[in-house]
């Protein structure tokens, strides 16, 4: 029973680079959340997607970033043009759909570094 | 808006010590409450969550108790181990929102 799987675990770019980080949920869980963790900090919300629909990208920075969740296939987030302070581990957390009460399931995180 | 404050850390205790991390809550709705612990490298994991008014979590000997009058939900443990050190997190979600709110982690290092 596989849990979120995210990949690349980690990722090197150089500014200027794109970076794509994907994640697949786990199975039967239709809701994703991408978080980013800064190096000795907290979780910070990016955005919430359910299957072609974004809910909630109120945490996702207005240029570069980018999220989707396609009817087939993983969530990607992309950042374009990456810069030194897009360094970061991003985290992934699916639900199931229609539960409330429902505890968030995390990947293991991609970190990325831009060189 | 919702939020969650946790105490500061980093906790240092000895094998065997009690445990207690403080978590107080604000939401405007009726929130579920998780702590939830992550190892060095890896993702976060579910510990424990209580979903009402004076529900106790508990799992792996850590226990929090919902308590809505004092907008709170400590985690405590009775005797910690080496094996416990770790990042953890206290978290809320309200039941008409679409958002997880989590605080900024507690870091516990636990010596032999």
């Amino acid at each position: 029973n596989a849990g979120v799987m995210q990949n690349p675990r980690h990722l090197v770019r150089r500014r200027g680079q794109e970076a794509r980080l994907r994640c697949s949920p786990m199975k039967g869980h239709s809701h994703v959340y991408w978080y980013r963790q800064l190096p000795e900090e907290g979780l910070k919300f990016m955005v919430y997607l359910q299957k072609e629909n974004i809910i909630d990208e109120s945490g996702m920075p207005k240029e570069r970033f980018s999220a989707e969740f396609p009817k087939e296939g993983p969530s990607i987030l992309r950042i374009q043009q990456v810069v030194r302070g897009d360094s970061a581990a991003y985290f992934c957390a699916s639900s199931p759909a229609g539960t409330d009460n429902s505890p968030l399931h995390f990947g293991n995180g991609t970190r990325l570094t831009v060189t | 808006g919702d939020s969650v404050t946790q105490m500061e850390g980093p906790v240092t205790l000895s094998e065997e010590a009690f445990l207690t991390i403080n978590c107080t809550y604000t939401a405007t709705g009726y929130p579920s409450l998780f702590w939830y612990v992550q190892y060095p490298g890896e993702g976060l994991q579910l510990l424990l969550k209580a979903t009402k008014a004076d529900d106790k979590g508990s799992n792996k000997g850590f226990e929090a108790t919902y308590r809505k009058e004092t907008t709170s939900f400590h985690l405590e443990k009775g005797s910690v181990q080496v094996s416990d050190s770790a990042v953890y997190f206290c978290a809320l979600s309200v039941t008409y929102g679409q958002n997880f709110v989590f605080g900024p982690g507690t870091r516990l290092s636990v010596l032999p």
